[in-house]
């Protein structure tokens, strides 16, 4: 069993939808969790950082923690075409390893006119 | 720009020849890292240097070597190239402590 569960989609939305990515996990050590966005045939870059469980919001994108459920999401609200992209979910420890971290298999979003 | 910076963006080697993927950053970042992502698989660990003078195995290192030359740079080299090694190489970097990665733009390989 993998670390850390992602569905790979892909997912298909309309413009202007809700869109929720998500994320489980099995390491209780993990306490650091990021979302990263992918677009095709780039490098990812980080897109949401959170430590504590609850919501941290920035601007149209909303990470979500729940720590007793392993869960991890990310809410796009208002979605665009430009959020078309694949969505990496990843976490590492507090300390130590490296700072090291375990990335999901990324979902594939399509946000379409 | 400050970022990451990987040579060279495309390759196409036969098998057994060797190259070395070249990966530095200019934001005085402690940890770099080394990934191949390839479809369905995710991002993978190949390796990684959490400080100057350090390296460490990550997930995959099977076919792989590194050096970190310096503060600012980290190789990957492929000592007799496998198709299986055909992948997208990712560098990566982030300071101590708290926060995320900084990626390169990739190094795209095809091994024949």
């Amino acid at each position: 069993q993998k670390e850390v569960e992602q569905d790979p989609g892909p997912l298909s939305v309309p413009e202007g939808a809700i869109v929720s990515l998500n994320c489980t996990y099995s390491n209780s050590a993990f306490q650091y969790f990021m979302w990263y966005r992918q677009y095709s045939r780039k490098g990812p870059e980080l897109l949401m950082y959170t430590y504590s469980s609850g919501n941290k919001e920035d601007g149209r994108f909303t990470a979500q923690v729940d720590k007793s459920s392993k869960y991890i999401s990310l809410f796009i609200r208002d979605s665009q075409p430009s959020d078309s992209a694949t969505y990496l979910c990843a976490m590492r420890i507090i300390t130590g390893g490296g700072n090291k971290l375990t990335f999901g298999t990324g979902t594939q979003l399509k946000v379409e006119l | 720009n400050a970022g990451v910076t990987q040579t060279p963006k495309f390759q196409v080697l036969k098998t057994g020849q060797s190259m070395t993927l070249q990966c530095a950053q200019d934001m005085n970042h402690n940890s770099m890292y080394w990934y191949r992502q390839d479809p369905g698989m995710g991002l993978r660990l190949i390796y990684y240097s959490a400080s100057e003078g350090t390296t460490d195995k990550g997930e995959v290192p099977n076919g792989y070597n590194v050096s970190r030359l310096n503060k600012r740079e980290f190789s990957l080299r492929l000592e007799s190239a496998a198709p299986s090694q055909t992948s997208v190489y990712f560098c990566a970097s982030t300071t101590l402590g708290v926060g995320g990665y900084t990626f390169g733009s990739g190094t795209r390989l095809t091994v024949v």
